[in-house]
């Protein structure tokens, strides 16, 4: 099983700063990375697919990055709906996993 | 525009089972696999397992093999995930969401249900 690593746990900012998430594979999964966010309540919604690909609506401001073990989503000037929890997801392989999540709050 | 549809909430007894049912509309419902995720209050998304609803193969986590069963009906869209002999720890949202396969092999969820909360408690 591939296990993914997200850092940090919990990343604190206020709106107007970028937020830098890291999530790290314990084995190869070519760019077969994506990434979702969370808000309480409610389901995951897609926001990146194969590292780097922006879902349909998704603003420019989500940038998502790298390929192999080691992945970043990136979040330019935050909005107060930006934040939420954020799980980085593998479908590379089975059994499909994801990591513990990066929970972004306002500082 | 894709929809999936979720049953309601469970309230369960320890040793009991349940049925969760999916309700897929807006594409072509045997064109996509539908995975079931579950979430335990506070906690991460753990993936149960799969169905696709093209031939009704399954494929479960190790986890959950031995108690848990996806079966899907093509006339009415619907899959269902049945999880049995439930415990406190089951305790979770229950998420199915579609499972598009790409010609390399590789899965992306694309579209998620609403999420059917199960309660276990005595």
């Amino acid at each position: 099983e591939i296990v993914l690593t997200q850092s940090p746990a919990t990343l604190s900012l206020s709106p107007g700063e970028s937020a830098t998430l890291s999530c790290r594979a314990s084995q190869s999964v070519s760019n077969h990375l994506a990434w979702y966010q969370q808000k309480r309540g409610q389901p995951p919604r897609l926001l990146i697919y194969e590292a780097s690909i922006r879902a349909a609506g998704i603003p420019a401001t989500f940038r998502g990055s790298g390929s192999g073990t080691d992945f970043t989503l990136t979040i330019s000037s935050l909005e107060p709906d930006d934040f939420a929890v954020y799980y980085c997801h593998q479908g590379s392989s089975w059994p499909l996993t994801f990591g513990q999540g990066t929970r972004l709050e306002i500082k | 525009q894709v929809q999936l549809l979720q049953s309601g909430a469970e309230a369960k007894k320890p040793g009991a089972s349940v049925r969760i049912s999916c309700k897929a509309s807006g594409y072509s419902f045997t064109h996509y696999q539908i995975h079931w995720v579950r979430q335990a209050p506070g906690q991460g998304l753990e993936c149960m397992g799969v169905i696709d609803p093209s031939g009704g193969t399954t494929d479960y986590a190790q986890k959950f093999q031995g108690r848990v069963t996806m079966s899907r009906d093509t006339s009415t869209n619907t899959v269902s995930l049945d999880l049995s002999s439930l415990r406190s720890e089951d305790t979770a949202m229950y998420f199915c969401a579609r499972g598009a396969v790409y010609t390399s092999g590789w899965t992306l969820l694309d579209s998620w249900g609403q999420g059917s909360l199960v309660t276990v408690s005595s």
